[in-house]
């Protein structure tokens, strides 16, 4: 256990479904960060929140749609993915302007 | 803009052999440096860090050293065992931010 809580840890969904990934952390971190990690690619970061607020979105299409309702949680939301969404996707968390990141364990999302 | 550049993998070695795995960056400022290690299942943790020039980062029996003049952090381990068997990532964090950046990430496979 890391200090990062990613759930769940697996989900297979439909191109129709809608579903969630939820991220927690409780190490009083105030920043949050959302990765995509696909076979044999580099690690893409998604989204980055500090103090709960969006800084960066990487041109991530708009069937992900992030929220961070407080400091501790971090949620992804899911709709009509497409097969080439799946992969396993990574949140963490930082104290911003310190050094490195808490990852989560991921949860590897398959989209049938 | 700031990047990373690891050695591709795989790298196949057997037990008790030497590791290197090669990692160069570029950035405009002074970064900090880190490794971070996936093993299978999971998500990322972070191996070790160097924050300044001339720094050794050191764990589980890895080190790396933070080579301005040559812009480098390679990490080395002078006898792998195969629970050493992961995918390994260089990253580097802007100081004023703390936002990392990855690199590629090298699987290393140690057979007994």
């Amino acid at each position: 256990e890391t200090g990062v809580t990613q759930t769940p840890r697996h989900l297979v969904m439909g191109m129709t479904n809608k579903k969630s990934l939820k991220c927690e952390q409780h190490l009083g971190h105030n920043a949050m960060y959302w990765y995509k990690q696909s076979a044999k690619k580099p690690l893409e970061l998604m989204f980055v929140y500090s103090l709960e607020e969006r800084v960066e979105n990487n041109s991530v299409p708009s069937r992900f749609s992030p929220e961070c309702p407080n400091s501790s949680h971090l949620f992804l939301h899911l709709h009509t993915l497409q097969p080439e969404d799946s992969a396993l996707y990574l949140c963490a968390s930082s104290e911003q302007g310190s050094y490195g990141y808490t990852f989560g364990s991921g949860t590897r999302l398959t989209v049938v | 803009g700031d990047s990373v550049t690891q050695m591709e993998g795989p790298v196949t070695l057997s037990e008790e052999a030497f590791l290197t795995i090669n990692c160069t960056y570029t950035a405009t400022g002074y970064p900090s440096l880190f490794w971070y290690v996936q093993y299978p299942g999971e998500g990322l943790q972070l191996l070790l860090k160097a924050t300044k020039a001339d720094d050794k980062g050191s764990n589980k029996g890895f080190e790396a050293t933070y080579r301005k003049e040559t812009t480098s952090f390679h990490l080395e381990k002078g006898s792998v065992q195969v629970s050493d068997s992961a995918v390994y990532f260089c990253a580097l964090s802007d100081r004023s931010w703390g936002k990392l950046q990855f690199g590629a990430g090298t699987q290393v496979v140690v057979t007994p």
